[in-house]
This record gives C-alpha cells, sequence and structure tokens, in this order.
C-alpha cells in the first residue's frame, strides 16, 4: 500500500524567505505526485504534480518541486515567500485503481501548516 | 457552474440520525472520488465512481456509509446511524475520466463540514 509522510507538521518562515517542504513516499512502482494547497474554509488547490518526465517540475505560484526516486522524496520549494501563502499544504501519491482506467484515488500526507511572519 | 460544488457546506446532526451529502461535478467529468478529512489530518479516500458504478469503495469505513452516482453526474454520499466519530470534512473531487483521458488531476469542491453531536 502507498503512504506519504511529511515529517514538518508546522513551518514558520520569514516573508521573503525561501521555502522548502518535505514529502516522503512509499509505493511500488512509479509513482504519480501532487501537491495540493488549502486555505482556509477553502478547498484543495493543486499547485503542481509529476506524471513522469523532467523530475524538476514547475506549478501556480511560483511553486517547484523535484521528483527524486532514489530518496523518495518530492519536496516542495518556492525561492521568495509572501503572506498570502500561508495555509495547510499536502502532499499525496496517486495509485492505480483496480479498474484501470487510468484514474486513481490519492493518498495524502497530514500536512504541512505554514506560517508566514512579517 | 465552473467547478465542483458541494451542499449543504455544514451540517449538524445528532447520533444515530441520517445523512445525505451531495456533490455536483464538474460537467462532463465523468470521474468522481469521495474523501474524509478529519481534524488535523489529510483527506482519506473513500469511493471512487467511474459514470454511474462505484469503482472502488475500498475506502468506506463500514457498511453505514453508502454513495450513490444513478445517472453519471450528481453523487449522494449517505451515511446511516451517524456517530461521533463520523464529524469530518467530507471532500468530492471530479476528473474527466475515461480510458482516453489519461493521467489528469482532480478538482476539489469546497466540502462538506458534518458535526455530530
Amino acid at each position: 500500500a502507498q503512504s506519504v509522510t511529511q515529517p514538518d507538521i508546522h513551518i514558520t518562515v520569514s516573508e521573503g524567505a525561501s521555502l522548502e517542504l518535505r514529502c516522503n513516499y512509499s509505493y511500488g512502482a512509479t509513482p504519480y505526485l501532487f501537491w495540493y494547497v488549502q486555505s482556509p474554509g477553502q478547498g484543495l488547490q493543486l499547485l503542481l504534480k509529476y506524471f513522469s518526465g523532467d523530475t524538476l517540475v514547475q506549478g501556480i505560484k511560483g511553486f517547484e518541486a523535484e521528483f527524486k526516486r532514489s530518496q523518495s522524496s518530492f519536496n516542495l520549494r518556492k525561492p521568495s515567500v509572501h503572506w498570502s501563502d500561508a495555509a495547510e499544504y499536502f502532499c499525496a501519491v496517486g495509485a492505480g485503481l483496480r479498474s484501470n482506467f487510468g484514474n486513481e484515488k490519492l493518498t495524502f500526507g497530514t500536512g504541512t501548516r505554514l506560517t508566514i511572519i512579517p | 457552474g465552473a467547478g465542483v460544488s458541494q451542499t449543504p457546506s455544514n451540517k449538524v446532526t445528532e447520533k444515530g440520525k441520517y445523512v445525505e451529502l451531495r456533490c455536483d461535478p464538474i460537467s462532463g467529468h465523468t470521474a468522481l472520488y469521495w474523501y474524509r478529512q478529519s481534524l488535523g489530518q489529510g483527506p482519506e479516500f473513500l469511493i471512487y465512481f467511474q459514470g454511474t458504478g462505484a469503482a472502488d469503495d475500498s475506502g468506506l469505513p463500514n457498511d453505514r456509509f453508502f454513495a450513490v452516482r444513478p445517472e453519471g453526474s450528481v453523487s449522494t454520499l449517505k451515511i446511516q446511524r451517524t456517530e461521533r466519530g463520523d464529524s469530518a470534512v467530507y471532500l468530492c473531487a471530479t476528473s474527466p475520466g475515461g480510458r482516453s483521458s489519461g493521467r489528469s488531476e482532480q478538482f476539489f469542491g469546497p466540502g462538506t463540514r458534518l458535526t455530530v453531536l
């Protein structure tokens, strides 16, 4: 069974500082990896995804993530955070379903809450 | 609408009651997922529909939980004899689906917050 570990429950960074959120996964095949962001009272919004190809993926809002198979990691980065980036961030891995239609249930980590200080 | 919608946004019920939670998918999306997010946790998969049929219901915690999608569009998650432990945010997500669409992201609704007293 697949699993996702986000070791940092809560991270605080200063506005303008760089950010890295850690994500480690466990999956028996090539993973499909996602980062979602959830703001209070809002639904989950996809930041970026990795299906195949280039291991450095660019997302929205200036975020990027790098897939490292050897480390089973998919860490999220941003060079300079903005106060509006304060939210909960979830890493997720996609797993194939029995029907194999190419759609996959997601297994999420427990999330990392990001606080931005002025 | 443009996105996935869920109703109600909040539902408060008493232990032992029956509740229904509704999900309206993005038009044309054939794949629909239900997840449950407990406080301080990430979403957990409950059930997946491809069209009208439940292709994977392995995440449903017990037989008090049931979901339908009779016309391949709107889905309803039904919980019988609710318990306090069922309190959570129930999220619906949809994607284009189908063999020809390949890998695609899931679009999430805002969720229904269920509180069982």
